[in-house]
């Protein structure tokens, strides 16, 4: 156990539909980056948020958004899903904002859109 | 912006050494992250290099080279569990994200 919790662990959803992905990060880390993996392709950076700000942004569609929360958990919001959008969405945390320790990962979510 | 380069895939024996090159081009370089990931899995932290040269954590090593934007992962004594992609992933001044190389699937055979 990494210590950053995703929920749910699999998703499968219909096309045109809207999912929201969870993320608590491990203990004392302020950071939350969310990854996009489709079969065997690279991690592509989505977004990030430093103690509830947004602080980085990736290629993350306009049907995407994200927030992260007092709690510090952060939540991806996928609307309007097509089929394209399956893949692994991982989120990873670490202490601070510039990530320059290495991120902890989720175990991720895999959703699938049929 | 990064532009990171690795070979798509190897193949190596069981008890073999196997070294996965990473090139990278990129402004404002503070180190490079290695991680593996297998199949389905979450990515695992497995070293980082700030400075030149090698550095060895059991039958894994990395090795730096700034000046030429170039690293290596270097895995000795190879067992199936080590079949598995593995990423390279410069850290920068000024940004807040890691951009992971498309990374390199290795096949280790009995």
């Amino acid at each position: 156990d990494s210590g950053v919790t995703q929920t749910p662990k699999h998703l499968i959803t219909a096309t045109g539909q809207r999912v929201t992905l969870r993320c608590s990060p491990r203990s004392g880390d302020l950071s939350v980056y969310w990854y996009q993996q489709s079969l065997d392709q690279g991690l592509q950076f989505l977004i990030q948020y430093y103690n509830g700000e947004e602080r980085a942004k990736g290629n993350i569609l306009e049907r995407f958004s994200a927030q992260q929360f007092p709690d510090l958990h952060s939540e991806l919001n996928l609307s309007s899903l097509e089929l394209g959008d399956s893949a692994l969405y991982f989120c990873a945390s670490s202490v601070e904002d510039r990530g320059g320790y290495g991120y902890t990962f989720g175990s991720g979510t895999r959703l699938t859109v049929v | 912006g990064q532009n990171i380069d690795q070979p798509t895939e190897m193949t190596a024996t069981e008890g073999a050494i196997v070294q996965i090159n990473c090139t990278y081009q990129t402004s404002g370089f503070n180190g490079l992250f290695w991680y593996q990931q297998h199949a389905g899995e979450a990515p695992t932290f497995l070293s980082y290099n700030v400075l030149d040269g090698l550095e060895e954590k059991g039958r894994f090593s990395s090795f730096l080279s700034r000046s030429k934007g170039y690293s290596y992962l270097l895995l000795k004594e190879l067992q199936m569990k080590d079949s598995a992609s593995y990423l390279c992933a410069p850290s920068t001044s000024g940004t807040y994200k890691y951009i992971f190389g498309t990374g390199t699937r290795l096949k280790v055979l009995a």
